[in-house]
C-alpha cells in the first residue's frame, strides 16, 4: 500500500533561517509522481512541484528546493531565508500514475507539516 | 495547469440536509478528485470521477452518503447527504492535467 510520513508536525523558525521539511514515502509502484502542496491559512491548496519517479535530479526554484532520493524513499523540501509569507501547512504526496497517461492518479497526503516563521 | 472553481466556498447547514458542491474546470480534463479535509487533519480522497463511468470510492465512503455527478470533461457535483455535525470539513475537487490542481475549497459547518 502506498504511504506518506512526514514526520515533524509543527515547525518553528525565525525569519532568514533555513528549514527543511522532511517527507519519507513507501509504494511499490516503479512509476509514481511526489508532490509538494503549500495550504496557507486562506485554506486553498498550492502546487509547489511535482517530480516523477524516473527523474532523481534535485530541483531549485527561488528559495525553494527539493531533494529525492530514491535509495532512502524520500523527497525533502528546503527553503532558504525563510520569510513570514512562507507560515503554511505543508503536505508531501505521492500518486500513481494514471494508465496510459502522464496524468496522475489520486494522491496520497502525508500528515502535513506546519510551519511557522517568525519575524 | 487548470484554473477550478467550486462554488459555494463555504455554507453553514442543518443536520439532516444535503448540500451539493459544484466545481468546475476551465479545460476538459478525463479524470477529477473530490478530497475531504477534516478539521486540522490531512486530505483525504473521497472518490474518483470520470466522465462516462461510475464514480470510485474509497474505502469508508458510499454513494449514497456522497453521490456524485460527472456530466462532461469539465465539471462535477459533489453532494453531502443527510449531514451531520461530523460531515463539517472542507471538500476539495482537483483535476488531473499532468499535476493536479485543486479548487479552493467549500468550506461546510453542520449544525
Amino acid at each position: 500500500a502506498q504511504k506518506v510520513t512526514q514526520a515533524q508536525t509543527e515547525i518553528s523558525v525565525v525569519e532568514k533561517e533555513d528549514v527543511t521539511l522532511d517527507c519519507v514515502y513507501e509504494t511499490r509502484d516503479t512509476t509514481y509522481y511526489l508532490f509538494w502542496y503549500k495550504q496557507p491559512p486562506s485554506g486553498e491548496l498550492v502546487f509547489l512541484i511535482r517530480r516523477n519517479s524516473f527523474d532523481e535530479q534535485n530541483e531549485i526554484s527561488g528559495r525553494y528546493s527539493w531533494n529525492f532520493q530514491k535509495s532512502t524513499s524520500s523527497f525533502n523540501f528546503t527553503i532558504t531565508a525563510s520569510q513570514v509569507v512562507d507560515s503554511a501547512v505543508y503536505f508531501c504526496a505521492l500518486s500513481e500514475a494514471a494508465y496510459g497517461s502522464s496524468n496522475t492518479g489520486k494522491l496520497i497526503f502525508g500528515q502535513g507539516t506546519t510551519l511557522q516563521v517568525k519575524p | 495547469s487548470a484554473v477550478i472553481s467550486q462554488k459555494p466556498s463555504r455554507d453553514i447547514c442543518q443536520r439532516g440536509t444535503s448540500l451539493t458542491i459544484q466545481c468546475q474546470v476551465d479545460s476538459q480534463v478525463t479524470m477529477m478528485f473530490w478530497y475531504r479535509q477534516q478539521p486540522g487533519q490531512s486530505l483525504t480522497l473521497i472518490a474518483t470521477a470520470n466522465q462516462g463511468s461510475e464514480a470510485t470510492y474509497e474505502s469508508g465512503f458510499v454513494i449514497d452518503k456522497f453521490p456524485i455527478s460527472r456530466p462532461n470533461l469539465t465539471f462535477s457535483t459533489l453532494t453531502v447527504s443527510n449531514m451531520s455535525p461530523e460531515d463539517s470539513s472542507i471538500y476539495l475537487c482537483s483535476a488531473s492535467v499532468e499535476t493536479q490542481y485543486f479548487g479552493p475549497g467549500t468550506r461546510l459547518l453542520v449544525l
